[in-house]
């Protein structure tokens, strides 16, 4: 089945700075890659998302890029700000049968003022 | 609108109680799910309904008994539950099962003692 590897586990950043997250896959049928944002005590809130079909995406200060080749994809956020400081998943399914999702494992990212 | 709705946010229970748990949304969405989520983890799948039927089950233990009333509604019965059953227990939906985008709600926090 489908491995997701997610670097670093922490991250600590000053406001202002930009922070990267990056994540591989094993299974080259995967091809839709969500991000997901979870908050102390709230649920995973979809942040963006990316299809095979597509290298880059951006929404404001969040951009995700996808190499097909080396099956890796990066969350960037940039101009971080405190109330980006949250547990930040990655996760990858394929469209051919149930979509389930597979996590990565979780980077804490820290924003200090 | 992408709001999921979960009740209660909070549950104690026995482990000789019965109880359940709660999730709503009118998105229109035909997929419902559960996950398990422990601390500092991200989340498991437990149950996928699509079109209000179960499809995916995966190897949970019968003290967990999921339920789709209607395409709006999805429950989570609980008997005869373990301490190792505490956990963050997260509904989601999607457009469809084979729609990857998955939105959640907040989840409720269970304590079994």
């Amino acid at each position: 089945g489908e491995n997701v590897e997610q670097h670093p586990s922490t991250l600590s950043v000053q406001e202002g700075d930009s922070a990267v997250i990056k994540c591989t896959y094993s299974d080259s049928a995967s091809n839709y890659f969500p991000w997901y944002k979870q908050e102390l005590g709230k649920g995973p809130q979809l942040i963006i998302d990316i299809r095979s079909n597509v290298g880059e995406k951006k929404d404001q200060r969040i951009a995700v890029t996808l190499n097909k080749t080396a099956k890796h994809f990066s969350l960037h956020i940039t101009e971080t700000q405190p109330e980006d400081s949250a547990v930040y998943f990655c996760a990858a399914s394929k469209a051919s049968g149930y979509s389930t999702l597979t996590f990565g494992k979780g980077t804490m990212l820290l924003v200090s003022p | 609108d992408t709001e999921v709705t979960q009740t209660p946010k909070h549950l104690v229970m026995g482990m000789t109680n019965k109880k359940s748990l709660k999730c709503e949304q009118h998105m229109g969405h035909r997929a419902m799910y559960w996950y398990k989520q422990k601390a500092k983890k991200p989340p498991e799948l437990m149950f996928v309904y699509s079109y209000e039927k179960l499809s995916i089950n995966e190897s949970v233990p019968s003290r967990f008994s999921p339920e789709c009333p209607n395409s709006s509604l999805l429950n989570l019965h609980l008997h005869a539950l373990q301490p190792e059953d505490s956990a963050l227990y997260l509904c989601a939906s999607s457009q469809e099962a084979r729609q990857e985008t998955q939105y959640f709600g907040p989840g409720t926090r269970l304590l079994v003692l």
